[in-house]
């Protein structure tokens, strides 16, 4: 099956410190990955869509200089949360793109949870 | 954008009872895929369904792309069926609108 990690899985940080997210796809290359936010008892909700090799595209309302994006290899993306706030505070989740069969699918990592105090 | 709707928003089911999740999306789309997130939060892939059925086990799915909707059948429900489960849709491009969710809890 098509593995995807995360790391690390908790992480509790000060007020203005910065955080870094890895992504990996460990059995399969992605060109495309995504990363979400989930607020408790909520749905996900896109934040950007990083692309190897290009800058990541982020949906309306995600800040590109708080969220930081990096996809530097065909199975690594990382998401890096800059002077992070206590309301930074959520569920990240990444996904990888796997083309497979004719049909491309997304696969998601296990999360991390941030917790800003 | 789509908006993407699910039913019923909480289900509480006797272990071996059977139910139906539905999805309802505003507008076509192309990609269609069923999740479940477990309690540690985990999104496990069921089922890349943007038409037709497919089964897996005690788990089943239909979609009618025609009349915009998707339904999750759970078969003989087990405890460890329990978690929230989502539908999400994309329309050209494989950027994900997830629905609102169903949460599960099966009893023994």
């Amino acid at each position: 099956g098509a593995v995807v990690s995360q790391h690390p899985s908790w992480v509790i940080c000060k007020s203005g410190t910065s955080v870094k997210i890895e992504c990996r796809s460990l059995d399969f290359q992605a060109t495309t990955m995504f990363w979400y936010r989930q607020f408790p008892k909520q749905s996900l909700m896109l934040m950007a869509t990083s692309n190897e090799g290009s800058k990541a595209t982020y949906e309306q309302g995600v800040e590109k200089d708080k969220f930081l994006i990096n996809h530097a290899s065909l199975t690594l993306s990382t998401l890096t949360v800059t002077s992070a706030h206590p309301e930074d505070s959520s569920f990240y989740i990444c996904s990888a793109l796997r083309a497979s069969g004719g049909q491309e699918t997304q696969y998601f990592g296990p999360g991390t949870r941030l917790l800003v105090l | 954008g789509i908006q993407v709707e699910q039913s019923p928003p909480d289900l509480i089911l006797q272990e071996g009872a059977n139910s139906t999740l539905r999805c309802n999306f505003s507008d076509s789309v192309n990609n269609l895929q069923w999740f479940h997130q477990n309690p540690w939060g985990q999104l496990i892939n069921l089922f890349y369904i943007p038409s037709g059925t497919k089964q897996n086990g005690r788990l089943s799915a239909t979609t009618v792309a025609t009349e915009r909707y998707s339904l999750l059948y759970i078969s003989s429900s087990q405890t460890t069926d329990s978690g929230v489960y989502f539908c999400a849709v994309a329309s050209g491009t494989y950027k994900y609108i997830f629905g609102t969710g169903t949460r599960l809890k099966v009893l023994a």
